[in-house]
Formats: structure tokens, sequence, C-alpha cells
């Protein structure tokens, strides 16, 4: 079974700095999906950033990076110039493929950012 | 396009009822899964359904059931509620089965049990 682990459970951080947000996961796959969610105040899951687990080049969405270290399975969330809007509660998840059946995310237990004006 | 909706939105129900909660995917999808979500477990896989049959299942007990429709629409029902079911649940949706499938949220169902 996969698991992923959060282990910082809050954060916080200035406007207009970086902050990085870790994770990391246990599975013995080979191929698989690591995907950083993002869920506000209102409690809607937003999908923030992904990866697949096959590619080596970390991806990027805008302010939103990732370091993707798959030997030491590590998957770290880079966000740069924060904004206020960034305030949420971030889970880091895992998806293992499976034919016919593509949407058991793992979470981890998340980590809630603050971000101060 | 419309997101994908979750109904109802907020519900009290007593130990030992039964509740059944809504969601409607985005159009065209035709996947749908769902979590639920407590301050204790964290989120937590229920199932998923897609082109009406169930495909995977979470770690939860028979109490926990759900089906979908022909119009992808999907419900869940939990019998027998127990303090423990009082949770938020969330609903996704998808348009693929294969890949890097992402989900896009509903907004949520918060069920307390009384």
């Amino acid at each position: 079974a996969q698991t992923v682990t959060q282990s910082q459970p809050e954060m916080s951080v200035q406007e207009a700095e970086t902050v990085t947000l870790s994770c990391t996961y246990d599975t013995s796959e080979s191929n698989y999906y690591l995907f950083w969610y993002k869920q506000p105040p209102s409690r809607q899951m937003i999908l923030v950033i992904r990866q697949e687990a096959y590619k080596q080049q970390n991806a990027t969405e805008n302010r939103f990076s990732v370091n993707f270290q798959k030997a030491a399975k590590s998957f770290s969330l880079k966000i740069s110039d924060s904004q206020l809007g960034d305030t949420a509660m971030y889970f880091c998840a895992f998806m293992k493929p499976v034919t016919g059946a593509n949407s058991k995310l793992t979470f981890g237990k998340g980590i809630t950012l603050s971000v101060r004006p | 396009k419309a997101g994908v909706t979750q109904t109802p939105r907020y519900l009290i129900k007593t130990r030992g009822q039964q509740v059944t909660l809504s969601c409607s995917p985005i159009s065209g999808h035709r996947s749908v899964s769902w979590y639920q979500q407590t301050p204790g477990q964290g989120l937590q896989f229920l199932f998923e359904y897609f082109s009406e049959t169930q495909r995977n299942k979470g770690n939860f007990p028979g109490r926990f059931s759900g089906r979908q429709f022909s119009n992808s629409r999907s419900e869940m029902n939990v019998s027998t509620l127990e303090l423990g079911d009082s949770a938020l649940y969330l609903c996704a949706s998808s348009l693929k089965q294969t890949g890097a499938n992402v989900l896009t949220f509903g907004a949520g169902s918060r069920l307390t049990v009384l």
C-alpha cells in the first residue's frame, strides 16, 4: 500500500516571499502520479500541480513548482511570490494507475499554510 | 461550464438513520469518485464509478454504498449512521480513466450525525 507523509502541520509565510511545502511518499511502484491539491476555507479542493513519475523534469505552473526526487521519494511544492489567496490547506496526493480505474488518490494529512500581509 | 455539483451541502441526521448524497459530474465526465474527509482520518477514498460500474473501493464497511446512473450522476448512501460518519463527503469527476487523471472536486456535503 502507498503512504503519503506531510510532516509539517502548519506553516506561515510573508506575502511576496517564497515557501516550500514538504511531502514524502512510500511505494514500490515505478509508474505513478503525484499531485498537490489546495483546499481554501471554502473547502473546494483545487488542483495546483501534477507530476508524472516517469518524467524527470519538474512540473511548473506559474508561481507553483515542484522538486520531485524519485529516488528519495520526495515531492515538495514551492510557492513563489506568495499571495493572500494562497492561504489554504495543501494536500500532497499519490495515484497509482490502474487499468479501468484511475481515480483513487492517497492523500497526506495536509499542511495549513497562512500567508501574512 | 458547470463544475461538480453536490447536494445537499449540509445535513444533520441522528444515529441509526440513513442518508443519500448526490453528485452531478462535469458534463462529459464519466468517472465519479467519492472521498470522506474527517479531522482525524483525513481524506480517504470511498469508491469510484465509471460507466455505471464500481471500479474501485476503499476500506469502508458495507454500510457505505454507491451507484452511478446512465447520465453519470452518482449517489452514495450510508445506512445505520454512526457518530463517526460525521464528515465532509467530497465527490470528484474526471474525463478519462487512464494516465494522470485529474480529478475535479465538488464543494462537498457536510454530514453531521447526532
